[in-house]
């Protein structure tokens, strides 16, 4: 079982529309949680950091679950510059980035 | 401010080649890390130095090894290069450790026939 679980999508939605990603990882002495965003054939760059008391970052909303071992992203409001892929990362010993969720938004 | 450089863009070797990724940061970051990205596995932490003078071992460490030259250059090589280790190489920094933002260079696309 991998340590970090992601669906690969791809999710296909129309603009305007409210999106989740779910994210398992199988530590449970996990620490540090990020959501990073990777355009095709770029590099990944941090979305947000995910708190325990979850978050907020204008549309995104990140929120932890440590009983059920998972994190999850809410995109609202979805805009075309959105579609990306999103990479779940968990600090448990060393990073572990997820495979990524693959997002695309149509007009 | 270039942030995070890498060069070669793309190199193709072939079986048994030897080659060194070169990576450079301008934002005086302690912390720097070598991943390789492979389809359907996500980034892999293959080495990664927490400070000038030391480096660890990631997950997928065999078949490479590392220098941290100084504070801004962190090198990957690989001595004897095989067909598995055909992979997107991402390097990146952070400013205290794997907590902080890591900023990543664009990648090095590395072919091995």
């Amino acid at each position: 079982r991998k340590e970090v679980e992601q669906d690969p999508g791809p999710f296909n939605v129309p603009e305007g529309a409210t999106v989740a990603f779910n994210c398992t990882y199988s530590n449970s002495a996990s620490q540090s949680f990020f959501w990073y965003r990777q355009d095709c054939r770029k590099e990944p760059k941090l979305l947000m950091s995910v708190y325990s008391s979850g978050n907020e970052d204008g549309r995104f909303t990140a929120q932890l679950n440590r009983a059920s071992q998972y994190i999850s992203l809410l995109i609202r409001d979805s805009k075309l510059s959105d579609s990306a892929t999103y990479l779940c990362v968990v600090l448990s010993n060393d990073m572990r980035f997820g495979a990524g969720t693959r997002l695309t938004v149509k007009p | 401010n270039a942030g995070v450089t890498q060069t070669p863009k793309f190199q193709v070797l072939k079986t048994g080649q030897s080659m060194t990724l070169q990576c450079a940061q301008d934002m005086n970051h302690n912390s720097m890390y070598w991943y390789r990205q492979d389809p359907g596995m996500g980034l892999r932490l293959i080495y990664y130095s927490a400070s000038e003078g030391t480096t660890d071992k990631g997950e997928v460490p065999n078949g490479y090894n590392v220098s941290r030259l100084n504070k801004r250059e962190f090198s990957l090589r690989l001595e004897s290069a095989a067909p598995s280790q055909t992979s997107v190489y991402f390097c990146a920094s952070s400013d205290r450790g794997p907590t902080d933002t890591q900023y990543f260079g664009p990648g090095t696309r590395l072919t091995v026939l």
